[in-house]
């Protein structure tokens, strides 16, 4: 049981390049998202999903795109990659429904730290 | 969108002593408050979350309190050990327009805690 894994761990992307983001969960999650760090600051949500075919924007989508076409599996793209998106980016998974004392029970990847020249 | 404030940005505290954050917010419609630590360079942890069913929770050293009324809440950590020095995050689900969050959440801008032997 790997938890949340995400790939790659750092990436230094040059303007106007484009690059997928990988995060792959084995804990049969529903609802999965993606969220971004600036330094010095709290998780921004930039995607999130409630299962497989269904996405919807968060707090900060511009720039980004994802898909998922799987339980397992939701990729960050993004298109043509701006200095604004240099950022450390954390994706998640929680459960969806069970004991509400459980609350969501985020577990997060390890993150994946951007860097845009 | 929602709004959390997150005081102080720093806290410095001798081993032993309590340490307190408080956060608050705008929206009286959420109703789930995990609270996450992040070591530097690693992902954020929960490591104690209330529903507003309750007022207060406790976890060995670790407690949060809610006050719905003042809409804020507020983590206690107490008998504080260097182990504990880390980013303190408090968060908050924000439901969509119809009520349902999905289990998005809204995080504080963070509080760095350090703690002196």
């Amino acid at each position: 049981n790997a938890g949340v894994t995400q790939t790659p761990k750092f990436r230094i992307l040059k303007i106007g390049q484009s690059m997928t983001l990988q995060c792959a969960q084995d804990m049969n999650h529903n609802y999965m998202y993606w969220y971004r760090q600036d330094p010095g600051m709290g998780l921004k949500l930039i995607y999130y999903s409630v299962g497989a075919g269904i996405t919807d924007k968060g707090e900060v989508p511009n720039g980004y795109n994802v898909s998922r076409s799987t339980t397992e599996d939701f990729p960050l793209r993004l298109e043509l990659a701006a200095p604004s998106q240099t950022s450390v980016y954390f994706c998640a998974s929680s459960y969806s429904s069970g004991p509400r004392d459980r609350g969501y029970g985020y577990t997060f990847g390890s993150g994946t730290r951007l860097t845009v020249v | 969108g929602e709004n959390v404030e997150q005081h102080p940005s720093t806290l410095s505290v001798q081993e032993g002593d309590s340490a307190v954050i408080k956060c608050t917010y705008s929206d009286s419609a959420s109703n789930y408050f995990p609270w996450y630590k992040q070591e530097l360079g690693k992902r954020p942890q929960l490591i104690i979350d209330i529903r507003s069913n309750v007022g207060e929770k406790k976890d060995q050293r670790i407690a949060v309190t809610l006050n719905k009324t003042a809409k804020h809440f507020s983590l206690h950590i107490t008998e504080t050990q260097p182990e504990d020095s880390a980013v303190y995050f408090c968060a908050l689900e924000s439901p969509n327009a119809g009520g349902t969050s999905y289990g998005k959440l809204t995080f504080g801008q963070g509080t760095i805690l350090t703690v002196h032997p």
